[in-house]
C-alpha cells in the first residue's frame, strides 16, 4: 500500500497476557518510529529504528517492552505480562531520512490496545 | 528540557469562522517545526513544515507562522468547514537528534454549524 500500515486496528487483551503489534512502513522509508498516545496526551516517544537497528530505544517505559524490524521494514512491537496502563494507542511511523526537511513523518492509523 | 506548548487546549468555533492555535517551544537546536492535524481514530497527518528562515507558510486555507527569536509558532484556520474539526499538533525538531520530535499535547478543534 502507499501508507502506513498497522495490525491489528484494535487488540483486548487480559491482564498479564502478552501481546504482538505489527507495523509496515512505506516502502523505503529508512527511519521507523514507534510512539504511544494515551487518552487526552501527547504522543510519548517509544524507540526509533534506522533500517534494522535502533540506535534510540530510550522511550521504552520498561524492560516487558521490545520491538523488532527485520529487513529494513516490518517492525514488531513486542509488550509481555500487559498492564492495564498499558492500555493506549499505539501509533507506528515511517520517514524518508530521520533528518532535515525529508523527516516528515508519516503515520499509521494505530493499534488500540486495551488492557482487561 | 526540550517542551513544546500548544494553546488553547480546545477551541469550539461556527463553521465559516477564522481561528489561531498557538506553539510555543523551547527546543534547541532548531531544525524544523511542523504542525500535524489528527482526526479522531488516525494518525496524524502533516499539514506544514517551517525551518528558521521561514516566517509564514500556507497550505489551502491553512496558514502557519514561525518566529524564531521568541520561539514562537501559529496556525491560522481560514473559513473553517466541519472537516477542521481534529487535533492539531505541534512538533518540533532539534538538529542534532536523528529521533526524537518533541510533540506539543494538541489543541482539539471542533468546527460546529
Amino acid at each position: 500500500g502507499a501508507g502506513v500500515s498497522q495490525s491489528p486496528s484494535n487488540k483486548v487483551t487480559e491482564k498479564g497476557k502478552d501481546v504482538e503489534l505489527r507495523c509496515d512502513p512505506i516502502s523505503g522509508h529508512t527511519a521507523l518510529y514507534w510512539y504511544r498516545q494515551s487518552l487526552g496526551q501527547g504522543l510519548e516517544f517509544l524507540i526509533y529504528f534506522q533500517g534494522n537497528s535502533a540506535p534510540d530505544k530510550s522511550g521504552l517505559p520498561s524492560d516487558r517492552f521490545s520491538a523488532e524490524r527485520t529487513g529494513g521494514s516490518v517492525s514488531t512491537l513486542t509488550i509481555q505480562r500487559t498492564q492495564q496502563e498499558d492500555s493506549a494507542v499505539y501509533l507506528c511511523a515511517s520517514s524518508l531520512n530521520p533528518r532535515g526537511l525529508d523527516n516528515e513523518q508519516f503515520f499509521g492509523p494505530g493499534t488500540r490496545l486495551t488492557v482487561l | 528540557k526540550n517542551q513544546v506548548e500548544q494553546s488553547p487546549q480546545s477551541l469550539i468555533i461556527l463553521e465559516g469562522k477564522n481561528c489561531t492555535l498557538q506553539c510555543n517551544y523551547t527546543v534547541s537546536p532548531f531544525s524544523n517545526l511542523r504542525w500535524y492535524k489528527q482526526d479522531t481514530g488516525r494518525g496524524p497527518v502533516s499539514l506544514t513544515i517551517m525551518t528558521f528562515s521561514e516566517n509564514t507558510k500556507s497550505n489551502g486555507r491553512y496558514t502557519a507562522t514561525l518566529d524564531a527569536d521568541t520561539k514562537q509558532s501559529s496556525l491560522h484556520i481560514t473559513a473553517s468547514q466541519l472537516s477542521d474539526s481534529a487535533s492539531y499538533i505541534c512538533v518540533v525538531s532539534a538538529s542534532h537528534s536523528a529521533s526524537k520530535l518533541t510533540f506539543g499535547t494538541g489543541t482539539r478543534l471542533q468546527v460546529t454549524l
